[in-house]
């Protein structure tokens, strides 16, 4: 256990509804990370925070995808109008320096 | 932008038997990382390299960082079946961004 947590585990929902992920970092931890999994792939980046503040978003992303991060603390990734391609494991990650500690992730599932 | 691949992408292994993963990048790299998912989990953090032809030690396995700095090396000797997983090694785009390769899966056969 790093000491991150996400929620929900898992996620099924039907194609075309919103979805909305949470993510609590290690408390003293500053930067705050999303990424996607695919089976048999590496980590994906999607987004990143330093504290409250959003510093890069994937060009990969659609405007579909929105993360916030409100007082720095947990953060929210919402996907509207879910897609079947949306299916995938969704990982959260904090730091403070490079290390990056990964929670279990959630998986979605869109049907 | 930068790019970090990992070969091989499968390796299967006889227990006790080394197994090595290269990882190279497009692009020089202020640091290495790498990591290890096991099957169900979540990828976790295993050593950082930061100094051009470091090599660093954890028990059996062994991590190289190349002196020009784009290229690394984990090398696991004589393995055992908790050995199994994905490594990843990542690099940082930026001080901040950081990015994965798509891993090296090990299999052990017993």
């Amino acid at each position: 256990d790093t000491g991150v947590s996400q929620n929900p585990r898992h996620k099924i929902t039907k194609r075309g509804q919103n979805v909305t992920f949470r993510c609590d970092p290690i408390s003293e931890h500053n930067r705050l990370y999303w990424y996607r999994q695919t089976l048999g792939q590496g980590p994906e980046f999607l987004t990143y925070f330093q504290n409250e503040a959003q510093l890069e978003k994937s060009r990969l992303l659609s405007d579909r995808f929105s993360a916030e991060r409100p007082k720095g603390s947990f953060s929210t990734l919402e996907i509207q109008r879910t897609e079947q391609g949306d299916s995938a494991m969704y990982l959260c990650a904090s730091s403070l320096s490079n290390t990056q500690y990964f929670g279990p992730g959630t998986r979605l599932t869109v049907l | 932008g930068q790019q970090v691949m990992q070969i091989p992408q499968y390796q299967h292994v006889q227990e006790g038997e080394d197994f090595t993963t290269y990882c190279n990048s497009s692009t020089t790299l202020s640091n290495i990382q790498w990591y290890k998912q096991r099957p169900g989990g979540h990828p976790v953090f295993l050593i950082q390299l930061v100094k051009s032809g470091e090599v660093k030690k954890q028990k059996r396995l062994t991590f190289q960082f190349g002196e020009a700095k784009k290229n690394s090396s984990l090398h696991i000797t004589a393995t055992q079946t908790t050995d199994v997983g994905t490594y990843f090694c990542a690099g940082p785009e930026r001080d901040d961004k950081i990015i994965f390769g798509k891993g090296t899966r090990l299999h052990i056969l017993p």
